[in-house]
């Protein structure tokens, strides 16, 4: 078990440039989310994959944004002409389908900076 | 949504007990208790959960009022290193294990 690994750990960017972060859940893990979090808040729903489904998008996902997860393993987050609104924790986290004792594994973020 | 109700912050002393309160009086009878915390630059890490009946494990232990309208993370002794972040959330049910965040309770530990 290694984890869930986000890249990039920081990525600087300026205001209209399309970026895009990527995830690799914990393999055997078939639920996927992506949370946002900004400072001195608790993490925000962005959406949700079980397996390369994307079964939920939470209204804070702009058209801007899109997220993929091609063959249901890695993910990838892309943010379109981005706004310094957009600057925030980008957290990703994988679960095992398993009801209420489902657990989410959290990667450390990519933390996006919008000049 | 059932949402809960935590302090913004708490200390405590270095090996000391500490019991953080979340209030969850909206819960409904299917709703598991989670929690999580969330240590500086890291993603959150899963700490405990429960249904009704008072769960312990390595990391901590959860009482669970016998009403379920509240509940108390309890560290039996902080260290440093427990410093972080608490998160009490009710689980969202339905098809997904979505868990909606607040914003938690800062625990500082003093050696």
């Amino acid at each position: 078990d290694t984890g869930v690994s986000q890249n990039p750990r920081h990525k600087i960017t300026k205001r209209g440039q399309n970026v895009t972060f990527r995830c690799d859940p914990i393999s055997e893990h078939n639920r996927l989310y992506w949370y946002r979090q900004t400072l001195g808040q608790g993490p925000e729903f962005l959406t949700y994959f079980q397996n390369e489904a994307q079964l939920e998008k939470s209204r804070l996902l702009s058209d801007r944004f899109s997220a993929e997860r091609p063959k249901g393993s890695f993910s990838t987050l892309e943010i379109q002409r981005t706004e310094q609104g957009d600057s925030a924790m980008y957290l990703c986290a994988s679960s095992l389908e398993g009801g209420n004792n489902e657990k989410l594994f959290f990667g450390s973020g990519t933390q996006l900076s919008v000049l | 949504d059932a949402k809960t109700t935590q302090p913004n912050s708490m200390e405590s002393n270095e090996e000391e007990p500490v019991h953080l309160p979340c209030n969850h009086s909206t819960i409904s009878g299917t709703d598991y208790i989670h929690w999580y915390r969330q240590l500086p630059s890291q993603g959150p890490e899963y700490v405990i959960h429960g249904l009704t009946s008072n769960v312990n494990n390595r990391m901590a232990s959860l009482a669970i009022a016998e009403d379920r309208k509240s509940s108390t993370l309890i560290l039996h002794r902080a260290t440093l290193r427990d410093a972080a972040v608490y998160y009490c959330i009710l689980s969202y049910g339905g098809a997904t294990n979505k868990l909606i965040f607040g914003t938690g309770t800062l625990l500082a530990v003093q050696p």
